[in-house]
Order: C-alpha cells, then structure tokens, then sequence
C-alpha cells in the first residue's frame, strides 16, 4: 500500500516568493494534517481537514498561508509571500478519521533566502 | 493548554545497554502515540497507548502508559546501532480538537 505522498521533497527559494506543497494521502484516508516541523522540534499543527472541510486551521498563519483539499483527496498548501522564518520541513499525514494513528509522508525541506 | 516534555533530549549510548526515555504530560489524556524519525526522513508510528497501564512491545522496544502520573516511558533493551534515530512522543487532546501535541524528541545514539 502506498504511503502519503508529498511533493516537492525540496524546495529554496527567495524571500517574498510564493510556494506550494502538494499531498495525497493514503487511499480511504479521510482526515488529512499538514504539519510545520522546526529543526530539532516536533512537529506543531497548521491545519486538519476531514474530507474537504478545513475543520482546524487555528494555528496556520491566514495572512500568508493558505490551503485546500478540492474533492477531498489531495491538498495543497502555500505561503504567499515566503519569509526567511518559514524554513522548516512541511509535513502531511493522513489518518483513517480523527481518532486513528496519523501516518506521515516524507515532507517537503523549505529554505528560504 | 497541555504540554508535553520529553528527557533526554540526547542520549549517546553504548549497544547492547538499556536505557528509558520519559514522556510527561501536562492534561488528562488517554492517547499517546511514540514515532520514530531517521535524519532526513519522515515519522514512523512505533506505538499507540490507548489506556492506563497499556504496555507494548515491538523488539527491543517497549512502550508504558501511566495516565494518573502522565507518565509514558519508552524502554530500549540490549541497544543496537540500527535504533540510533529521534524518537517523538505525542499525547491527543481530549477536547472535540483531536490535536496531537509532540514533544521536542529524543535523539538516540548507539555506539558500537
């Protein structure tokens, strides 16, 4: 069975850039988390949606970031305008629901310049 | 708003050793889950404790819960290279959020 997929696996760019990231979770997963992962922390939430309805999205930053899960499948998450302090690995997960382990896809290394 | 703390932050052991890495906890709680993460990769489920005096066991690895001291212990037993990795434990919210909270990890290194 194929795990989450993420893409790109690395990503620089220049500050005030825009950036996207995209995921597919695992097939039949309906809750999908993208997740920000500072070097030598834990990860911390940005968002969770179960099916295409954002359903926690209080510590995402609104006024750069964004994101969507159109069809309530794959999602996509973007920082417009990118800043220096957004590097960081952006990691999705998927679980079954809510209540269920969250598996973890290979994230995507942010570095901004 | 619940905290989670892990000690050590970094543990240099020696194989074949046994060691305890701790996990507490600031709120009630009855979920905990322990992940594995290799440098560069993504976090691999290892366990989930779903109740008091939950134990389990996958190899060298063993995983306690103790939910009236907010206590999780993850016990390494006769260590070996192949378990150097950083080890992260995250504890569920149990209001309607279903957040997971992680700690900071723990960051294994066996010698040989």
């Amino acid at each position: 069975e194929a795990g989450v997929v993420q893409s790109p696996r690395y990503k620089i760019i220049e500050k005030k850039q825009p950036v996207a990231f995209w995921c597919n979770p695992i097939s039949g997963h309906n809750t999908l988390y993208w997740y920000l992962q500072n070097l030598g922390q834990g990860p911390e939430l940005l968002i969770r949606y179960e099916n295409e309805e954002a359903v926690d999205d209080s510590q995402l930053p609104k006024d750069r970031f964004s994101a969507e899960r159109l069809k309530g499948v794959d999602s996509t998450l973007k920082i417009q305008p990118a800043e220096l302090g957004d590097s960081a690995v952006y990691l999705c997960a998927s679980s079954l629901d809510r209540t269920d382990t969250q598996y973890f896809g290979p994230g995507t290394r942010l570095t901004v310049l | 708003e619940l905290k989670v703390e892990q000690n050590p932050l970094f543990l240099s052991m020696q194989e074949g050793k046994n060691y305890t890495i701790y996990c507490n906890y600031s709120t009630t709680s009855d979920r905990l889950y322990w992940y594995r993460q290799d440098p560069g990769k993504s976090l691999e489920s290892l366990f989930v404790l779903l109740s008091n005096g939950a134990v389990k066991q996958e190899g060298r690895l063993m995983a306690s819960l103790d939910t009236k001291a907010r206590l999780s212990t993850l016990h390494i037993t006769a260590a070996v290279h192949d378990l150097s990795a950083t080890y992260f434990c995250a504890v569920d919210m149990v209001d309607s959020s279903y957040k997971l909270i992680f700690g900071s990890g723990t960051r294994l290194l066996v010698r040989p």
